[in-house]
């Protein structure tokens, strides 16, 4: 069983859409919580990061995390052409340095 | 403050050829992190440098591969004898010292193929 569970897809919605993407994760250690967007041939960019259960949110992204269910979510509202990319979640058992572990991503597209 | 810079962005090699990644991490980052990417699937952490250091190396395969962050220039990912299964993105991140691993930052990766 893998450490990060995400759900490969891919996600096609209309623009304005309300997108909502999940992880689950089976390592309870894990307290930081994070989503990155990849562009087709980029680097992964981070969008946010949210420590141990909550919500979060920035502009039009709202993450959530449900530690007693190992489930994160991460939400986009008002979806545009330019957020289709693949989402990845991550997550690391401490703030300090140390590895990322990595879902598989998600792939979105947004129809206009 | 340019960003994590990786090169080259393509390589191509034979089979059996060695290849060699370089990640110059963002001005003022000691901490540097190697990631592959295979298709279709998410990012797999490799090995983790400081300065002059290995500090974590439980993601890199116990053969062909090495990597090394020296005192004065670039981090370098080595690979020998390439083999067609290492074809794949390669990424590298860095973050600054004492900070959390929220705070690092991936260059745009090298395209490594090998033919």
């Amino acid at each position: 069983q893998k450490e990060v569970e995400q759900d490969p897809g891919p996600l096609s919605v209309p623009e304005g859409a309300i997108v909502s993407l999940n992880c689950t994760y089976s390592n309870s250690a894990f307290q930081y919580f994070m989503w990155y967007r990849q562009y087709s041939r980029k680097g992964p960019e981070l969008l946010m990061y949210t420590y141990s259960s909550g919500n979060k949110e920035d502009g039009r992204f709202t993450a959530q995390v449900d530690k007693s269910s190992k489930y994160i979510s991460l939400f986009i509202r008002d979806s545009q052409p330019s957020d289709s990319a693949t989402y990845l979640c991550a997550m690391i058992r401490s703030g300090g340095n140390e590895k990322l572990t990595f879902g598989t991503g998600t792939r979105l597209t947004i129809i206009p | 403050n340019a960003g994590v810079m990786q090169n080259p962005r393509h390589l191509v090699r034979r089979r059996g050829q060695e290849a060699r990644l370089r990640c110059s991490p963002m001005k003022g980052h000691s901490h540097v992190y190697w990631y592959r990417q295979l298709p279709e699937e998410g990012l797999k952490f490799m090995v983790y440098l400081q300065k002059e250091n290995i500090i974590d190396e439980s993601g890199m395969p116990k053969e062909r591969f090495s990597a090394e962050f020296p005192k004065e220039g670039p981090s370098i990912l080595r690979i020998q004898q390439v083999v067609r299964g290492d074809s794949a993105a390669y990424f590298c991140a860095s973050s600054p010292p004492a900070s959390l691993n929220t705070e690092a930052f991936f260059g745009q990766g090298t395209r490594l193929t090998v033919v």
